[in-house]
């Protein structure tokens, strides 16, 4: 059964660059997209974006200006990079693989934007 | 976007009761293969959301029986047919016709 396990600072300046990266383990990452989706505290779930293993990338519109993302298929692992963040971009952060039976999520990682 | 409407937003339940949970969305989720492309996730208090249903019906593996999806084109239900303790957090169902991919604002089932 695939675990997945965000990673990174959970402390992000105003105005800096919020990074994560997701672990996949238990299988393999290639042949999925993945996705990262975030949620403020007390509030509900926003998709920020998904990438393919090849490398293509499906951003939501709303954030596209300032998203990246990234896939390490040697080290079955993909990123997401968060430009620019201010206080509003503070939520905890999921991962999850994106197949036709649904999401699956890790645990979350909760990213503070403060100064 | 696909905009996602649940309701209730707060379902207080009896154990042993039924509950049903209302999503529909903006257009339809119906593609020509003859699938709706709606899930429905449960999360758990302190936990990250876990899959219910996809495909509109089918459930996930592990999942237990009394839980049911229903619905096409864009009226879509999640039926619980007896609530157990186990079964309070917050209900989403999400979108996957297309990107980006929208969720319903959250139901909140407790416990009467």
């Amino acid at each position: 059964q695939v675990q997945l396990q965000e990673s990174g600072p959970g402390l992000v300046k105003p105005s800096e660059t919020l990074s994560l990266t997701c672990t996949v383990s238990g299988g393999s990452i290639s042949s999925y997209y993945w996705s990262w989706i975030r949620q403020p505290a007390g509030k509900g779930l926003e998709w920020i974006g998904r990438i393919y293993t090849s490398g293509f990338t499906d951003y939501n519109p709303s954030l596209k200006s300032r998203v990246t993302l990234s896939v390490d298929t040697s080290k079955n692992e993909f990123s997401l990079k968060l430009r620019s963040v201010t206080a509003s971009d503070t939520a905890v952060y999921y991962c999850a693989r994106d197949g036709i039976g649904g999401l699956a999520w890790g645990q979350g990682t909760l990213v503070t934007v403060s100064s | 976007d696909i905009v996602m409407t649940q309701s209730p937003l707060s379902l207080p339940v009896t154990p042993g009761e039924p509950a049903s949970i209302s999503c529909r969305s903006t257009q339809s989720l119906l593609r020509s293969n003859g699938y709706n492309y709606l899930d429905w996730y449960l999360q758990k208090p302190g936990q990250s959301p876990q899959l219910l249903i996809y495909l509109g019906s089918t459930r996930a593996s592990g999942v237990p029986g009394r839980f049911s999806g229903s619905g096409s084109d864009t009226d879509f239900t999640l039926k619980i047919s007896r609530v157990e303790a186990e079964d309070v957090g917050v209900y989403y169902c999400m979108q996957a016709l297309e990107t980006p991919f929208t969720f319903g604002q959250g139901t909140r089932l407790e416990i009467k």
